[in-house]
């Protein structure tokens, strides 16, 4: 089993339309982060969490620690939002720092 | 300020020959990492600073692959006798302090190994 996995791995949608990706994840985490990466661009952290719910204005992270369960949702998506959408849970490792595991990434399109 | 900068953006290589991939993280970030790429797939970890020292290199593929950051600052990952397996984009990420911290990105280095 796979240590982070996200639903879908792929989605469309309409321009308008609410979305949520899933991130579940096994280990045990300092904090999860969302990025970002545009085809053929680089990585952007949108955010960075360990409890409970952060929000940068059409984007809403949340993270269940129980459950070690973390959603990203868009309102009111639109075709910028286009992109990769990358989970990353944070481990302490060796008591001295954080490392980050990638997820598969959840590939976005949003059409007009 | 500043963000993360890689240089260079490209780079186009044959097999077996040396290259050098520089990251200039933000200025008074601690903790540097190196992640590479492959396409159509996620990053994955190489390397760790803190500082000027190595904290983590268990993700480096093999012994081909160096990295220093001799001043705490500027890191170069050094790649010996490319092979096309090599090929990949190489990110460079950089936070303020080692523990839970928001990693900011490079726009990476792509390597083509032809």
């Amino acid at each position: 089993k796979n240590e982070v996995e996200q639903s879908p791995q792929n989605l469309t949608a309409q321009e308008g339309e609410f979305i949520t990706i899933n991130c579940s994840y096994s280990v045990g985490i300092s904090a999860l982060h969302w990025l970002q990466q545009h085809p053929g661009g680089g990585i952007v952290s949108l955010f960075m969490l360990s409890s409970g719910k952060k929000k940068h204005g059409r984007l809403i992270a949340t993270i269940n620690i129980q459950e070690k369960h973390s959603s990203l949702h868009i309102t009111a998506s639109h075709p910028r939002d286009s992109a990769v959408y990358i989970c990353a849970p944070s481990e302490r490792f060796k008591t001295s720092y954080d490392k980050v595991i990638f997820g598969p990434g959840t590939s976005l399109s949003v059409i007009p | 300020g500043a963000g993360v900068s890689q240089t260079p953006s490209n780079k186009v290589t044959e097999k077996g020959k040396y290259v050098e991939l520089r990251c200039d993280p933000i200025s008074g970030h601690t903790a540097l990492y190196w992640y590479r790429q492959s396409l159509g797939q996620g990053p994955e970890f190489l390397i760790y600073f803190q500082g000027t020292g190595a904290a983590d290199d268990s993700g480096l593929p093999n012994d081909r692959f160096f990295a220093v950051r001799p001043e705490g600052s500027v890191s170069t990952l050094k790649i010996q006798r490319t092979e096309r397996g090599d090929s990949a984009v190489y990110l460079c990420a950089s936070s303020q302090q080692t523990g839970p911290d928001t990693q900011y990105f490079g726009p990476g280095t792509r390597l083509t190994v032809l």
